[in-house]
């Protein structure tokens, strides 16, 4: 099993660009999710799915978008970066209630995005 | 407002000497209590979780964590600390908001520096 992957590793983007952070997990999990980490603030909640075809917003959804087409795959989003932006962000999964909930959460690397 | 909260930002600890890293938290309801770590450029790891039951609970690493419902902590604890214990270690609690589905509350982080 990889677990959760992400991918780029790292990213620099100018203000206004656009890109995507890919997140992917192999362990059939039901639940995904995306969190950024800013010093300070901990970890918060950006997007979240329940489900292929079922996805919300967390705590700071604005200037991202998500979606979930397969259970294994939940990409990220940055419309038009703003240095606000800047951060780490963090894909988590975990499973449902198909084959009984374990309510932790694994982890992927992160992805460190500067915008300048 | 739902919440958890590390009062301390760093904890210092000489190696081989008791560690304590507190965590309290605010929910309505049976609180899912979780500690995860997190060392450099990394994700987060989980450690262990107090879902119901005894509430001392052990983990990973040696880590336990012990539920107090009247404090409303759940301190994390090892008995002898190690230098490779040094990381950033954070609480987090499982909500029920208004409306959607659970979701998870993480605290600021402490960071632990286990002294050789």
């Amino acid at each position: 099993n990889a677990g959760v992957t992400q991918t780029p590793k790292f990213q620099v983007l100018k203000t206004g660009q656009s890109m995507t952070l890919q997140c992917a997990q192999d362990m059939n999990h039901e639940y995904m999710s995306w969190y950024r980490q800013d010093p300070g603030m901990g970890l918060r909640l950006i997007h979240y799915s329940v489900g292929a075809g079922i996805t919300d917003q967390g705590e700071v959804p604005n200037g991202y978008n998500v979606s979930r087409s397969t259970t294994e795959d939940f990409p990220l989003r940055l419309l038009s970066a703003a240095p606000s932006q800047t951060s780490v962000y963090f894909c988590a999964s975990r499973s449902g209630t198909s084959g009984g909930p374990s309510y932790e959460q694994y982890f992927g690397p992160g992805t460190r995005l500067t915008v300048t | 407002a739902q919440s958890v909260a590390q009062p301390e930002d760093q904890v210092n600890v000489a190696e081989g000497n008791p560690l304590t890293v507190k965590c309290t938290y605010s929910v309505s309801g049976n609180p899912y209590l979780f500690w995860y770590v997190q060392y450099p450029n990394r994700g987060l790891q989980f450690l262990l979780k107090y879902i119901t039951g005894d509430n001392l609970v052990k983990g990973s690493y040696g880590f336990e964590a012990e539920f107090n419902k009247s404090q409303t902590s759940f301190h994390l604890k090892k008995p002898s600390a190690l230098v490779s214990d040094s990381a950033l270690y954070f609480c987090a609690v499982r909500v029920r908001p208004a409306s959607g589905t659970y979701k998870y509350i993480f605290g600021t982080g402490t960071r632990l520096k286990v002294l050789a």
